[in-house]
């Protein structure tokens, strides 16, 4: 998936830890968005932005925080992790008239 | 709020036959569909996008239809091979401003047996 990159790939934390998931592009899109898989849920949205400086929330945003200081970077952040953020993490970008792009994914298991 | 179903959740087939995937949504009001195709452990790839406008996409053995006013589309695979078996997912974009977001179904799973 080119012009997304996402890390890390993988991630263990302990229950109350927090933790930063990286997203960067490279493609000059300004629509950023981070979204969680769960087994049989489909993707669901956790918040996006779309520009620099502007964040909003998505449909499950509560234990995570975002900002977007640069078109490039968009981070998402645990505050203090719990077994139910237990998922797999995609970053996806979007252009005005495109169609949307997503990383490879970031697999967190929080025990 | 706008929910997207796809069906069936899971599908085999034997390699060489041709087969339709479907995906309802609930609001019609949207601005575009995609089909996504996601391999185990790994991210999503786009694979068609229709606009709110258009009846249909060709990609090679690909082939997706959307009909907004029913609130459904089809993915259609051409003479299946066994590299075709994937999640294959679909998301609707809203058609309020701003948000751009997508809504996804829960995906068919997809096996293409040779």
């Amino acid at each position: 998936n080119a012009g997304v990159t996402q890390t890390p790939k993988f991630q263990v934390l302990k229950t109350g830890q927090s933790m930063t998931l990286q997203c960067a592009q490279d493609m000059n899109h300004e629509y950023m968005s981070w979204y969680r898989q769960d087994p049989g849920m489909g993707l669901r949205l956790i918040h996006y932005s779309v520009g620099a400086g502007i964040t909003d929330q998505g449909e499950v945003p509560n234990g995570y925080n975002v900002s977007r200081s640069t078109t490039e970077d968009f981070p998402l952040r645990l505050l203090s992790a719990a077994p139910s953020q237990t998922s797999v993490y995609f970053c996806a970008i979007k252009g005005v008239n495109t169609e949307a792009f997503f990383g490879q994914g970031t697999r967190l298991t929080v025990v | 709020k706008q929910e997207v179903t796809q069906i069936p959740a899971a599908l085999s087939v034997p390699e060489g036959e041709n087969l339709v995937l479907n995906c309802s949504f609930t609001d019609s009001a949207i601005y575009n569909l995609q089909w996504f195709r996601q391999d185990p452990g790994k991210g999503l790839t786009s694979l068609l996008l229709i606009q709110s406008s258009q009846r249909e996409q060709t990609s090679g053995r690909l082939n997706a239809s959307l009909d907004k006013s029913s609130g459904r589309s089809t993915l259609y695979i051409a003479a299946s091979q066994p590299g075709d078996s994937a999640t294959y997912l679909c998301a609707v974009r809203h058609m309020d401003t701003g948000r751009r977001a997508l809504t996804f179904g829960s995906g068919t799973r997809l096996q293409v047996q040779p």
